[in-house]
């Protein structure tokens, strides 16, 4: 069975860090890109972010490029994502997700998210 | 960036109908569309990919289809679980981008 385990959300001021963790099993971790996915309360899905399966090509959404850093410990079966420069607008839960098919990233599975709250 | 208009926000259907869900890009592209399913406080689920083959496990009465610049989701008989807001994805381009949502309602 596929587990996507998310952790590390919180409560932040503004321009400061965080680090968010997926613990993942169930699945061949090396093969297949991951991507973090985001959702502000109320609100609809965003792309954040996605590292391929060796972590050596990463893409990010504008709205985070420059301050999100996206990365995986394929020893450990773990994807990560530093957030730098935290803005308001960054609170959302945060979802990991894997991609398992080829031909894109679609999602195939996701974890249950980790909340993310920016505020003064 | 590919714009993905979902049409209309909201639904409200009994259960046993028919219903069409739309979802239109602001961009040509082929087949590298999915539809997602989101319950309150839960993750999204993945029911379709490749605009029309259907994930593991997701019942028949779900349905992909395209035409040009236009995806739809269809659900042949609405059962109760399937009260929900619905998803389209493209990812043929990067960034990857999400319809705004359709909430499906119970009329």
């Amino acid at each position: 069975e596929v587990q996507l385990l998310e952790s590390g959300g919180g409560l932040v001021q503004p321009g400061e860090s965080l680090r968010l963790t997926c613990a993942t099993s169930g699945f061949t971790f090396t093969t297949f890109a991951m991507a973090w996915v985001r959702q502000a309360p109320g609100k609809g899905l965003e792309w954040v972010s996605a590292i391929s399966g060796s972590g050596t090509v990463t893409y990010y959404a504008d709205s985070v490029k420059g301050r999100f850093t996206i990365s995986r410990d394929n020893s450990k079966n773990t994807v990560y994502m530093q957030m730098n420069s935290l803005r308001v607008e960054d609170t959302a839960r945060y979802y990991c997700a894997n991609s398992v098919g080829r031909g894109g990233l679609r999602f195939d599975n996701w974890g249950q998210g980790t909340q993310l709250t920016v505020s003064s | 960036e590919i714009v993905m208009t979902q049409s209309p926000a909201t639904l409200s259907v009994s259960p046993g109908e028919r219903v069409t869900l739309s979802c239109r890009a602001s961009q040509s592209f082929s087949g590298t569309l999915a539809w997602y399913q989101q319950k309150p406080g839960r993750a999204p689920r993945l029911l379709i990919y490749g605009a029309s083959t259907r994930a593991t496990d997701i019942p028949a009465r779900f349905s992909g289809s395209e035409s040009g610049t236009e995806f739809t989701l269809t659900i042949s008989s609405l059962q109760s679980e399937d009260f929900a807001v619905y998803y389209c994805q493209q990812y043929s381009r990067w960034p990857i981008t999400f319809g705004q949502g359709t909430r499906l309602e119970i009329k």
